[in-house]
């Protein structure tokens, strides 16, 4: 069945330094890619997505890329804040009208001051 | 601003009870999604609706049925609860299509002694 591998499970990280998660995905009709991020004791909240047609996308600090021929992509985190500890979740959906979502396991990101 | 609320945010059950968690949402939209949230495993899909009396299988849909009666109410129903089923639950709603936002609920906390 369908699958999303999110790697790696916690990442430890120094203030300022940048984080980087990477995700593969199974299913090759694959063809938009949210991540969401999950602090402590909240909801999951969409931070950024980006769509098979393009290969990077970027909103300030966070970009994400896209490999459609390898089937992985990867959430990128610059200059690094306390207010980025979060569990981050990647996910992979294919075009329907039911829009499932497929979600990675996640990855705890914390910050060392 | 989109509003996703569940009926209750920590519940403690015993074994062979009926349990229903309930979500509402205001955003008149059409897919709802309920998940199961456990550590390292990510969020599991367990059934997911794209329209008014209309049910889908997720991922790990045993133990557990649904009800969607009307547009904006989704319900998650354990027949008989289990220690096993002991979890943070997620629901979740969209509007139709690729690319749409899923908005989470705070999320239930059920614990089954």
């Amino acid at each position: 069945g369908e699958n999303v591998e999110q790697h790696p499970s916690t990442l430890s990280v120094q203030e300022g330094d940048s984080a980087v998660i990477k995700c593969t995905y199974s299913d090759s009709a694959s063809n938009y890619f949210p991540w969401y991020k999950q602090e402590l004791g909240k909801r999951p909240q969409l931070i950024i997505d980006i769509r098979s047609n393009v290969g990077e996308k970027k909103d300030q600090r966070i970009a994400v890329t896209l490999n459609k021929t390898a089937k992985h992509f990867s959430l990128h985190i610059t200059e690094t804040q306390p207010e980025d500890s979060a569990v981050y979740f990647c996910a992979a959906s294919r075009d329907s009208s039911a829009s499932k979502i497929i979600f990675g396991s996640g990855t705890r990101l914390s910050i060392r001051p | 601003d989109v509003k996703v609320t569940q009926s209750s945010r920590y519940l403690v059950k015993r074994t062979g009870e009926k349990v229903f968690l309930e979500c509402v949402q205001d955003m008149d939209h059409e897919n709802m999604f309920w998940y199961r949230q456990d550590p390292g495993l990510g969020l599991r899909l367990i059934y997911f609706s794209y329209d008014v009396k209309m049910k889908e299988k997720g991922d790990i849909p045993e133990g557990y049925s649904v009800s969607r009666e009307k547009k904006e109410r989704f319900s998650l129903i354990l027949e008989s609860a289990s220690t096993n089923q002991t979890s943070m639950y997620l629901c979740a709603s969209s509007s139709p299509g690729l690319g749409r936002t899923q908005y989470f609920g705070p999320g239930t906390r059920l614990t089954v002694l």
